[in-house]
């Protein structure tokens, strides 16, 4: 597509029960990453793949976080049992991949409200 | 892994003045410096970006520059508009895993007062 999707925009889901958050690069960006973003705060690291690898997952907060990409496109974060702390914007971003992460384009992001 | 540090959190200016914003890193490894503008309600957006092989690149109002040695790296804005008007993220290339990822500051809540 023309730039990074992501869906839902928004997404309130009651305390304990599990959430999917999806994130469509752009086509031919074999680079993909997940972030997370508290009110007021800086950009959190959570997972990045490589094609369908996931290289590093050294920014998951907890095992009740997992990612997954297949077929080097669409990606999908879930949230097991959610609590109120993991309220944020869930935000992707893709780039090439050739050599690095260069020219990041981030998706406007799905703002998870757990309640 | 790589550890990044911006500073200030917030810079207030007047209209026409310069916004100076700073980011120390700790991976002498890194080699990839972006900056990036987030405004209220929208995604971050890439505005300017500079590599290890060189010490300043600039774009029109905009400058970064590098110090290797020092592991720090700043963003100049000059003549400031109402519109500069945003968070302003600095980033650091993270070489661990495969092709790495960027690891970003907290952020600076640039405002530009007409």
């Amino acid at each position: 597509g023309a730039g990074v999707s992501q869906s839902p925009s928004n997404k309130v889901t009651e305390k304990g029960k599990d959430v999917e958050l999806r994130c469509d690069p752009i086509s031919g960006h074999t680079a993909l990453y997940w972030y997370r973003q508290s009110l007021g705060q800086g950009l959190e690291f959570l997972i990045y793949f490589q094609g369908n690898s996931a290289p590093d997952k050294s920014g998951l907060p907890s095992d009740r976080f997992s990612a997954e990409r297949t077929g080097g496109s669409v990606s999908t974060l879930t949230i097991q049992r959610t609590q109120q702390e993991d309220s944020a914007v869930y935000l992707c971003a893709s780039s090439s991949g050739r050599g690095g992460p260069y020219g990041y384009t981030f998706g406007s992001g799905t703002r998870l409200t757990v309640v | 892994g790589e550890n990044v540090e911006q500073h200030p959190s917030t810079l207030s200016v007047q209209e026409g003045d310069s916004a100076v914003i700073k980011c120390t890193y700790s991976d002498s490894a890194s080699n990839y410096f972006p900056w990036y503008k987030q405004e209220l309600g929208k995604r971050p957006q890439l505005i300017i970006d500079i590599r290890s092989n060189v010490g300043e690149k600039k774009d029109q109002r905009i400058a970064v520059t590098l110090n290797k040695t020092a592991k720090h790296f700043s963003l100049h804005i000059t003549e400031t508009q109402p519109e500069d008007s945003a968070v302003y993220f600095c980033a650091a290339h993270d070489r661990g895993g495969s092709q790495g990822n960027l690891i970003f500051g907290k952020g600076t809540k640039l405002s530009v007062k007409p």
